[in-house]
């Protein structure tokens, strides 16, 4: 059955270093792969996707994500934090259908 | 760019009350859905309404029922509110059209309604 996980529940950086969130998909065809972004007391906020092509995606907000078929990955990345940055960030997968996956959501801190 | 409003940010409950989560979206989305979201769980499809009059349930469907009456609006009904559906509950749109390129592809969340059962 096709999931996503996120194993890292809770991360936090320091203000101005990078990040990594992690993400792992699970399905055998190729997958469509999102990475949402939820603000305190607001709706999730699509970041970027993966449908196909080049494997290295830019989002909003200074974001991109790699597509890793060998790893089963779907990394997020931020060269550089900013305290705005701290959320609650979601993988998400898709075959095509309204059924989307979403993964247990990575809780972000940003220490100034 | 596509609004989803729910009409409650907080709501507390009393435990046998019926509720009704009412979500409105503005740009003509065939798609509706309603999420709940509790912590270590993340998001949980509870009905999926792909068109007018249309439904299908999602993950977790049992203690609800939803109503579409309009293309706009999606209502999510707890028929009789238990304490353990103290969640947040997130509604969502989309355009119903799928391609492999799908540039336009995501889901419009509203801000979500906060409901406390006790």
């Amino acid at each position: 059955a096709q999931s996503v996980t996120q194993p890292d529940i809770h991360i936090t950086v320091s203000e101005g270093a990078s990040l990594e969130l992690r993400c792992n998909y699970s399905y055998g065809a190729t997958p469509y792969l999102f990475w949402y972004v939820q603000s305190p007391g607001q709706g999730l906020q699509l970041l970027l996707k993966y449908f196909s092509g080049d494997t290295l995606v830019q989002g909003i907000k200074g974001f991109e994500a790699e597509f890793k078929r060998s790893q089963s990955s779907f990394n997020l990345r931020k060269p550089s934090v900013h305290w705005s940055d701290a959320a609650e960030y979601f993988c998400a997968t898709t075959s095509g259908t309204y059924k989307y996956i979403f993964g247990t959501g990575t809780r972000l801190k940003v220490l100034a | 760019d596509v609004k989803v409003t729910q009409s409650s940010r907080y709501l507390v409950k009393r435990t046998g009350e019926k509720v009704f989560l009412e979500c409105v979206q503005d740009m003509d989305h065939e798609n509706m859905f309603w999420y709940r979201q509790d912590p270590g769980l993340g998001l949980r499809l509870i009905y999926f309404s792909y068109d007018v009059k249309m439904k299908e349930k999602g993950d977790i469907p049992e203690g609800y029922s939803v109503s579409r009456e309009k293309k706009e609006r999606f209502s999510l009904i707890l028929e009789s509110a238990s304490t353990n559906q103290t969640s947040m509950y997130l509604c969502a749109s989309r355009r119903d059209r799928w391609d492999s390129s799908a540039t336009n592809e995501k889901l419009f969340f509203g801000s979500g309604t906060q409901l406390s059962v006790l």
